[in-house]
């Protein structure tokens, strides 16, 4: 039982540049979130989605977007990246609406040059 | 506006002591607030929620409506416990948990 699993674990970007978080769980959660995780600022949510073909803005939506075609996967796009957006991301899942995001990924360490 | 406030971004306390890690928030309906931990090199979990009213790894939590707090606590600090605690809140409709900006625990010998 793999739970939630993202990749990369490390990327370095340059500004402007585009590329894709992946994230995936096997436990058939409907809910996925993405986060990312600053210093001195915690967990922000970036964007959820409650169910394939459904996903929504969180709290720092701007300069992301995601999409969800299953209920298995849920990547998380950086159309153009900036310095902002360097940070750790993680995935999240939850069996629904009723629970809290028990279940994390590993994160992702991003760095924007 | 909802929000979770943990005072302390470094909290250092001596194996056996006694350990308080506080957690404050702003809300207006009735909250579920959860406590989560995240080991060196490990990712995030859950270590217990509110409703549960549970004692896990020998960490208990209560919530004081009254204060609006959510503290976490622990009688005996052991070196394990050394790990990054976030305090967070789950509004009503379950679609967003928002995080505080977490406490660094560091248990010395």
């Amino acid at each position: 039982n793999a739970g939630v699993t993202q990749t990369p674990k490390f990327q370095v970007l340059k500004t402007g540049q585009s590329m894709t978080l992946q994230c995936a769980q096997d436990m058939n959660h409907e809910y996925m979130s993405w986060y990312r995780q600053d210093p001195g600022m915690g967990l922000r949510l970036i964007h959820y989605s409650v169910g394939a073909g459904i996903t929504d803005q969180g709290e720092v939506p701007n300069g992301y977007n995601v999409s969800r075609s299953t209920t298995e996967d849920f990547p998380l796009r950086l159309l153009s990246a900036a310095p902002s957006q360097t940070s750790v991301y993680f995935c999240a899942s939850k069996v629904g609406l009723g629970d809290t995001e028990a279940f994390f990924g590993q994160g992702t360490r991003l760095t924007v040059v | 506006a909802q929000r979770v406030t943990q005072p302390e971004k470094l909290l250092s306390v001596f194996k056996g002591a006694p350990v308080e890690l506080k957690c404050n928030y702003s809300y207006s309906g009735s909250p579920e607030l959860f406590w989560y931990v995240q080991y060196s090199r490990q990712r995030l979990q859950l270590l217990l929620r509110h409703i549960s009213r549970e004692s896990i790894k020998g960490f208990t939590a209560d919530l004081n409506k009254g204060e609006t707090s959510f503290h976490l606590k622990k009688p005996f600090a052991q070196e394990e416990d050394s790990a990054m605690y976030y305090c967070a809140l789950r509004d009503t409709g379950g679609f967003k948990t928002i995080f505080g900006a977490g406490t660094r625990l560091f248990v010395k010998a």
